[in-house]
């Protein structure tokens, strides 16, 4: 699976919208876009995934370009309880690569 | 609560110590996973089992010794550990670990703390 890239660490107010940029321009026609999020000191949680479309779940919303270079994660009210690191993956198949994620820290 | 539990949560063993951590999903899924991830490093892969047979060993150490008896449980049986080895070891299910051009999410258990002395 070809990596990932994502900004390091990220502040958001409560209540606010949260977008995560990631930016995945060596993605293959076949491979989807993930994302998952670790609180700390529990495992990661699926968050939601998409391959070209947009994609919106209770959790998050997923905005592709249509070049698919890219990619943006929204949280559209986030609480305190989304402080946490959010990975960005790329894959094809079942092997999952974690890279370093993005820690998103919402403050009051 | 995801459904894959794993226990212990925290163990702490000396370098001469066999210990097993254990792993066991609830979700009816056909594939789990061994993922280490170390202090300020990324997650790594360190096996996959799909239909109780191993699909993937992601050259680890042979003092790390996996066994799936079952869909549902998986083990990690540890000897003659290093201090480097200390790390957060996580299990992982899915539905089908056969790949393909879709990806199955994975569900994590919290993981247990090994530390090594």
């Amino acid at each position: 699976d070809a990596k990932t890239t994502q900004p390091p660490s990220m502040d958001c107010a409560e209540g606010r919208a949260a977008n995560l940029p990631c930016n995945h321009s060596t993605i293959s026609g076949n491979e989807y876009v993930y994302w998952y999020r670790q609180i700390h000191s529990q495992g990661p949680q699926y968050i939601i995934h998409g391959l070209k479309n947009n994609e919106t779940n209770e959790m998050a919303s997923l905005i592709i370009t249509e070049d698919r270079k890219s990619s943006t994660l929204i949280l559209p009210h986030a609480t305190l309880r989304d402080t946490a690191v959010y990975y960005c993956i790329e894959t094809s198949g079942s092997r999952l690569t974690f890279g370093e994620g993005t820690q998103l820290t919402v403050n009051p | 609560e995801t459904g894959v539990t794993q226990t212990p949560r925290h163990l702490v063993m000396g370098m001469t110590n066999k210990k097993s951590l254990k792993c066991e999903q609830h979700l009816g899924h056909n594939a789990m996973y061994w993922y280490k991830q170390s202090a300020k490093k990324p997650l790594e892969l360190m096996f996959v089992y799909n239909f109780k047979e191993q699909t993937e060993n992601n050259s680890v150490p042979s003092r790390f010794s996996p066994e799936c008896p079952n869909s549902s449980h998986l083990f990690l049986h540890l000897h003659t550990l290093q201090p480097e080895d200390s790390a957060l070891y996580l299990c992982a299910s899915s539905q089908d670990g056969g790949g393909g051009g879709v990806y199955e999410k994975l569900f994590f258990g919290s993981g247990t703390q090994l530390s090594v002395l």
